[in-house]
């Protein structure tokens, strides 16, 4: 079936570097894209979401890049802080509506103070 | 609190009995998601409402699942007769249609099941 996966399962990274967090997905007919932080003990927290007819988006010290080309998507976090420790989920969505999501399996985020 | 709220946080069970989990969404928020999520792995999709119609129910939702949500409001999951290979953590989202569009979902915290 097909499925969202990531490249790398963790990433450690130094404070105040910036991080990008990698996701492949293989669903042709997704359109929607969702990026998700988990903490330990609490449920997924919104963070950024990109439609297919966008490449870029930016938020408050993140951006979601969208390259349908090669079906990739990432989310970069500059400045990164402690409280950016966390699981990041990337998930996907078919037809602009996302009542149906499907997520990756996680990259575990550790910031290194 | 005006976010997701899940009742139990923890739930410990034995196998062969009965549980059920109660979500409260966010009051204006009209759609109301079950999703599950196993250690290490992302959420999966079990089963949506838009009100108090229920949707759409995934294959992982066997006909010991049941969910209901009956005003509209708040929701439950029971799950009849648990299993071992249920034990994981079961999350709520809720999320509210504006202009025929489905705005983004807003996760609980979740209720962890562990069946011994």
């Amino acid at each position: 079936g097909e499925s969202v996966g990531l490249h790398l399962p963790t990433l450690s990274v130094q404070e105040g570097d910036n991080s990008i967090i990698n996701c492949a997905y293989s669903n042709s007919a997704s359109d929607y894209f969702i990026w998700y932080k988990q903490e330990s003990g609490k449920g997924p927290q919104f963070i950024i979401d990109i439609r297919s007819n966008m490449d870029k988006r930016q938020g408050q010290r993140v951006t979601v890049l969208l390259n349908k080309t090669v079906k990739h998507l990432s989310l970069q976090i500059a400045a990164t802080q402690p409280g950016d420790s966390a699981v990041y989920f990337c998930a996907e969505a078919a037809n602009f509506g996302n009542e149906k999501l499907t997520f990756g399996t996680g990259t575990r985020l550790t910031i290194i103070p | 609190d005006t976010g997701v709220s899940q009742d139990p946080r923890h739930k410990i069970t034995k196998r062969g009995q009965n549980v059920t989990f109660r979500c409260d969404p966010i009051s204006e928020h009209n759609r109301l998601y079950w999703y599950r999520q196993t250690l290490g792995q992302g959420p999966e999709f079990l089963t949506y409402f838009q009100n108090e119609a229920q949707l759409e129910k995934s294959r992982l939702l066997s006909d010991r699942f049941s969910a209901e949500r009956p005003k509209g409001s708040f929701s439950t999951l029971e799950i009849q007769r648990t299993e071992q290979g249920d034990s994981a953590m079961y999350l709520c989202a809720s999320s509210e249609t504006y202009g025929g569009r489905n705005e983004k979902l807003f996760f609980g915290s979740g209720t962890q099941l562990s069946v011994l």
